[in-house]
């Protein structure tokens, strides 16, 4: 079963613009981390923000967002004033704990690929 | 303090030949995790390792292989080399703490290295 779900596979933004990329997740383990991650062309996997389960307020930094919504299962990336740098693929991504027997992994989604438009 | 380091970036293989890659961990880090990345798709993780035994496993055949070396450096090997194979491998580092999984450290990852089974 897909844990992770990004039902967009391609977005486009004006530079300066804010964008909200989605992402659904499932698990029945209360406990659970959720991450984003960004990866250009070069392929390296870049940390961009991180928003715990029990965390009480969404997670910020700088012109990243999370929205954050438990209930619903959704855990969307807000990045505001988009740059031409901006312009990457987008993955999010899941870890349960160990005890869920899920090995310490993150489970990732199929990635949003995002255009900035100057 | 230095990031991960893939080795090698590209790599060619014919069908049923055998490939190692390389990865260093970043200083400081005791754990190392890798994922491949096929065309289009988000990183499956493949296993990790702590303390230079496997700490968990992915949906992966037996010929994927690794080891961790004393200093935290990781092996991937893959035997009988398939055209499936041919992907974008991720190597990942953190550092983790045996009984008290956290959820929220980070991991760094590598830029990884292309394979192409031809």
């Amino acid at each position: 079963a897909q844990k992770i779900t990004q039902t967009q596979p391609g977005m486009f933004v004006q530079e300066k613009e804010a964008v909200t990329l989605d992402c659904t997740y499932d698990t029945s383990d209360p406990s659970y981390g959720l991450f984003w991650y960004k990866q250009p062309s070069s392929g390296e996997m870049i940390f961009l923000i991180y928003q715990g389960s029990y965390d009480q307020q969404n997670a910020t930094e700088g012109r990243y967002s999370l929205n954050f919504q438990k209930a619903r299962k959704s855990a969307n990336l807000v990045i505001s004033a988009s740059q031409l740098g901006d312009s990457a693929m987008y993955f999010c991504a899941m870890r349960e704990p160990f005890s869920s027997g899920s090995a310490r992994q993150l489970t990732f989604g199929s990635g949003t690929q995002l255009t900035v438009l100057p | 303090e230095t990031g991960v380091t893939q080795s090698p970036t590209h790599l060619i293989k014919t069908r049923g030949q055998q490939v190692t890659l390389r990865c260093s961990s970043q200083s400081g880090h005791n754990t190392v995790s890798w994922y491949q990345q096929a065309l289009g798709q988000g990183p499956q993780f493949i296993f990790q390792y702590y303390r230079e035994e496997e700490n968990g496993r992915g949906n992966f055949p037996p010929r994927f292989s690794g080891l961790q070396f004393p200093n935290y450096s990781s092996e991937l090997n893959v035997n009988a080399l398939e055209l499936d194979d041919s992907a974008l491998y991720l190597c990942a580092s953190s550092l983790e703490f045996s009984g008290a999984p956290r959820l929220n450290y980070g991991y760094t990852f590598g830029s990884g290295t292309r394979l192409t089974v031809v």
